[in-house]
């Protein structure tokens, strides 16, 4: 399953599929971008982070790609599980060399929805 | 290695009282960031402190809201004459002192404010 930008709240996928939630960010100046993992009733939760000198970066089970031309970012997630059901969020932020305020910029969030 | 701490969890409030929001970060963190989210949306940056510095207060609001982190003890994010609009989850998150551009944050359990 893909989600397109911001505009689709919510993904559902089959278990075991492969997700892919998408983000558009806004600042060109951005140089650091990280996906969080919310559930319900909780506070986000790091999972992983690219900065802007890279085009790809994978950890376990989870891949972020960084399309600077187009600022679009997207995060995969491989063999989904029902434990990955949860609102993803990206973060943008202008690191130290471009002068940007220290707090991050969250995207909307994207819903996954794992169905069995 | 606790991770960042924060209490109350939740937290009631009538209209015009005090809201006091306590927020311990990680062991060897230095940095403090707070957030808010309001319900089905993502995060908003209000405030980054080190201790007994404000080094950013971009998204606080000018009135009502102040953020310290003294030498010792946890940073607090206060409320005065909270208003129903005050109502929302609050975040905060640590991160290590800076090496190079990246800013890994780590996130609290939150605060949940219910203003009546």
């Amino acid at each position: 399953g893909e989600s397109v930008g911001l505009h689709l709240p919510t993904l559902s996928v089959q278990e075991g599929d492969n997700s892919i939630i998408n983000c558009a960010y806004s600042n060109s100046a951005s140089d650091y971008f990280i996906w969080y993992k919310q559930e319900s009733g909780k506070g986000p939760q790091f999972i992983i982070d690219i900065r802007s000198n890279m085009d790809k970066r994978q950890g376990q089970r989870v891949t972020v790609l960084l399309n600077k031309t187009v600022k679009h970012l997207s995060l995969q997630i491989a063999a989904t599980q029902p434990g990955d059901s949860a609102v993803y969020f990206c973060a943008e932020n202008v690191g130290l060399t471009g002068g940007g305020a220290d707090g991050l910029t969250f995207g909307k969030g994207t819903h996954l929805i794992i169905q069995p | 290695n606790a991770g960042v701490m924060q209490n109350p969890r939740h937290l009631v409030r009538r209209r015009g009282q005090e809201a006091r929001l306590r927020c311990s970060p990680m062991k060897g963190h230095s940095h403090v960031y707070w957030y808010r989210q309001l319900p089905e949306e993502g995060l908003k940056f209000m405030v980054y402190l080190q201790k007994e510095n404000i080094i950013d207060e971009s998204g606080m609001p000018k009135e009502r809201f102040s953020a310290e982190f003294p030498k010792e003890g946890p940073s607090i994010l206060r409320i005065q004459q909270v208003v129903r609009g005050d109502s929302a989850a609050y975040f905060c998150a640590s991160s290590p002192p800076l090496r190079g551009p990246a800013r890994e944050q780590y996130f609290g359990p939150g605060t949940r404010l219910t203003v009546t």
